[in-house]
């Protein structure tokens, strides 16, 4: 059972363009929410979160929204650069748990 | 602090051997997680350690798999016997509780595992 859901396993985006990558999750009891970046042969890195009191969280060209209702989070890159392509993971936790769950990451690929 | 640090970075081995993946946490970190990152599941946690103290191994896909950390500075991963389906890249993460807020994991560069 996948409580964190990346639905869209690849996106295409041209340079300087906004990449928008979705994640759905399932459990209400999430209350914090991470993006992290993986480049081929590396591990994962923190990229951007988001605490379930805000709807918006901005680091220069990397914004995260937070819908609670629809129990929704996006991950919004603008502008889009060649350097951004990676496989991105998003992932959350809840307040009776400390590990984090992930989804099954989204491939992004931007090109000139 | 040279991040986390995994070994062996690839491993190789038959059917029905014994494999054993390494890894050395961040200095001060008090949480410990083992992932195994597959094309169907993404990144699924195995394992994680507080204080070296196992919490939530309900990852574990059978018995085959154990984890131990007997020391704040070394955790194991071991398969016995490992098989083909067992091929995946492995990470193990580390991460500190602040107050009541986990920060985010750090991450080595994983094990890819290989069992034909």
């Amino acid at each position: 059972d996948q409580q964190v859901k990346q639905n869209s396993p690849s996106l295409s985006v041209q340079e300087g363009r906004i990449s928008i990558l979705n994640c759905d999750y399932t459990n209400s009891m999430f209350d914090y929410f991470l993006w992290y970046k993986k480049y081929p042969a590396e591990g994962p890195t923190f990229l951007i979160s988001i605490s379930s009191i805000k709807d918006k969280n901005e680091d220069g060209r990397f914004t995260v929204f937070l819908n609670k209702s629809a129990k929704h989070l996006s991950l919004h890159i603008v502008p889009s650069q060649p350097g951004d392509s990676a496989v991105y993971f998003c992932a959350a936790s809840g307040p009776n748990t400390d590990k984090l769950i992930f989804g099954t990451g989204t491939r992004l690929q931007v090109f000139p | 602090d040279a991040g986390v640090i995994q070994s062996p970075r690839h491993e190789v081995t038959e059917m029905g051997q014994e494999v054993t993946l390494r890894c050395k946490p961040i200095s001060g970190h008090d949480y410990l997680f083992w992932y195994r990152q597959t094309m169907m599941r993404g990144l699924e946690l195995l394992i994680y350690f507080n204080n070296n103290v196992p919490i939530d191994d309900s990852g574990m896909p059978e018995d085959r798999f154990s984890a131990k950390m007997p020391n704040a500075s070394f955790s194991t991963l071991k398969i016995q016997p490992s098989e083909p389906r067992d091929s995946a890249v492995y990470f193990c993460a580390s991460s500190l509780m602040t107050g009541t807020m986990n920060t985010e994991a750090f991450f080595g560069q994983g094990t890819r595992l290989t069992v034909v």
